[in-house]
């Protein structure tokens, strides 16, 4: 019953390093997606995948990439972090038609 | 574009007392809305969906919503609180056009302390 996995739960950076946040679902979900969550600001969208084979930016991309490996799978990169990264990643998947996204626990990611 | 605002950024509730979140959103079409709830520490769980029908929504946890169209808003009420519903809430207002991801709108939150 594992739903959405995010790895690792916690990373601690320094500016200019890069990382790769891991997310795998096994719920056989089409679309999947990344948000980071802020004090105050809820959850912001920085990228999405609405099915295999196919990204798109949502509102907050820049200084962020991402691979839709497979069905189950979908990475987020951050080429040279930034203290201004620092945050909590949510990834997110959800089935066809009017269905809710499911959440993974979370990625604490802090870089000095 | 669509947008979701929680006016209260953090509630206390004594324990037996009701609750009620509010929640107004603004979307050019019928909009999809959605509450979830964070625990310290975990992910988001969702509490209750609205899409269509009827306008009062029951959801998990003994949560429900009621959707006004008139006001633009979707409210979270719980009749009596418990000790375990402290937490963070979380109101989203979806996109209902595939080509557009079915994306989420986050409110900035609810945080909820209740008090024994």
């Amino acid at each position: 019953n594992a739903g959405v996995t995010q790895t690792p739960k916690f990373q601690v950076l320094k500016t200019g390093q890069s990382m790769t946040l891991q997310c795998a679902q096994d719920m056989n979900h089409n679309s999947m997606y990344w948000y980071r969550q802020d004090p105050g600001m809820g959850l912001r969208l920085i990228y999405y995948s609405a099915s295999e084979g196919t990204t798109d930016k949502g509102e907050v991309p820049n200084g962020y990439n991402v691979s839709r490996l497979n069905k189950r799978e979908f990475s987020l990169r951050l080429e040279s972090a930034a203290p201004s990264q620092t945050s909590v990643y949510f990834c997110a998947s959800r089935a066809r038609g009017n269905q809710p996204q499911h959440f993974g626990d979370g990625t604490r990611l802090s870089i000095l | 574009a669509q947008s979701v605002t929680q006016p209260d950024i953090h509630i206390t509730v004594s324990e037996g007392a009701s609750l009620e979140l509010r929640c107004n959103y603004s979307y050019g079409a019928t909009p999809y809305l959605f509450w979830y709830v964070q625990s310290p520490g975990q992910g988001l769980q969702l509490l209750l969906k609205y899409f269509s029908g009827d306008t009062l929504v029951q959801g998990i946890k003994g949560f429900e919503a009621e959707f006004k169209r008139s006001q633009s808003s979707f409210n979270l009420r719980k009749p009596s609180v418990h000790w375990s519903d402290a937490a963070e809430y979380f109101c989203a207002v979806g996109s209902a056009i595939k080509a557009a991801g079915n994306k989420l709108t986050f409110g900035g939150g609810t945080r909820v302390l209740v008090k024994p």
